[in-house]
């Protein structure tokens, strides 16, 4: 157990839909980070939030947004859903930055990703 | 955007020290690389990270060329558990998003 915790772990919709994927840090990390895994793709990076307010975007279709709560738990919502949308959705999480500390060696921890079919 | 070249796949003797390269010719100076390592679909696993010295944990070795632009990552003996795909990534010196390339996939062999 990596200590961050997605749910749900799999999810199969249809075309059109809208779906909400869940994310729960790591206990005291203030930062969050999604990523998304084709088959054919490799991870690409999504977004990030620190602390509630976005940091960095990344490869996210505009059909995609991401928010990040009080508590520090972050929700990934995708709608108008596409079948090239099936993938494997990833949140991290690192121990805390300060605004603007961009040269921290600090690693993520992942989750162990939602599994999203499109059918 | 990923900064670094790797080998697409590599196999290994189980027990034998497995040596994963990487190319990052572009570094800048306060960039650190790090390893990742990601088992069948699983969230990926970080390794080890260093910005100039060498660096060593219970997992593996990491060994920087004199001129940075090159590494290597070293699991002394590998066992089967260590079949995965290896990502070698440079961290983007003005945020602290990580970018994933293609990785190398390394094979443990009976």
């Amino acid at each position: 157990d990596s200590g961050v915790t997605q749910t749900p772990k799999h999810l199969i919709t249809a075309t059109g839909q809208r779906v909400t994927l869940r994310c729960s840090p790591r206990s005291g990390d203030l930062s969050v980070y999604w990523y998304q895994q084709s088959l054919d793709q490799g991870l690409q990076f999504l977004i990030q939030y620190y602390n509630g307010e976005e940091r960095a975007k990344g490869n996210i279709l505009e059909r995609f947004s991401a928010q990040q709560f009080p508590d520090l738990h972050s929700e990934l919502n995708l709608s108008s859903l596409e079948l090239g949308d099936s993938a494997l959705y990833f949140c991290a999480s690192s121990v805390p930055l300060s605004p603007g500390q961009g040269d921290s060696n600090y690693g993520y921890t992942f989750g162990s990703g939602t599994r999203l079919t499109v059918v | 955007d990923a900064k670094t070249t790797q080998p697409p796949s590599m196999d290994c003797a189980e027990g034998r020290a497995a040596n994963l390269p990487c190319n990052h010719s572009t570094i800048s100076g306060n960039e650190y690389v790090y390893w990742y390592r990601q088992i069948h679909s699983q969230g990926p696993q970080y390794i080890i990270h260093g910005l100039k010295n060498n660096e060593t944990n219970e997992m593996a070795s990491l060994i920087i060329t004199e001129d940075r632009k090159s590494s290597t990552l070293i699991l002394p003996h590998a066992t089967l558990r260590d079949t995965a795909v290896y990502y070698c990534i440079v961290r983007v010196k003005a945020g602290n998003q990580f970018y994933f390339g293609t990785g190398t996939s390394l094979t443990v062999i009976p």
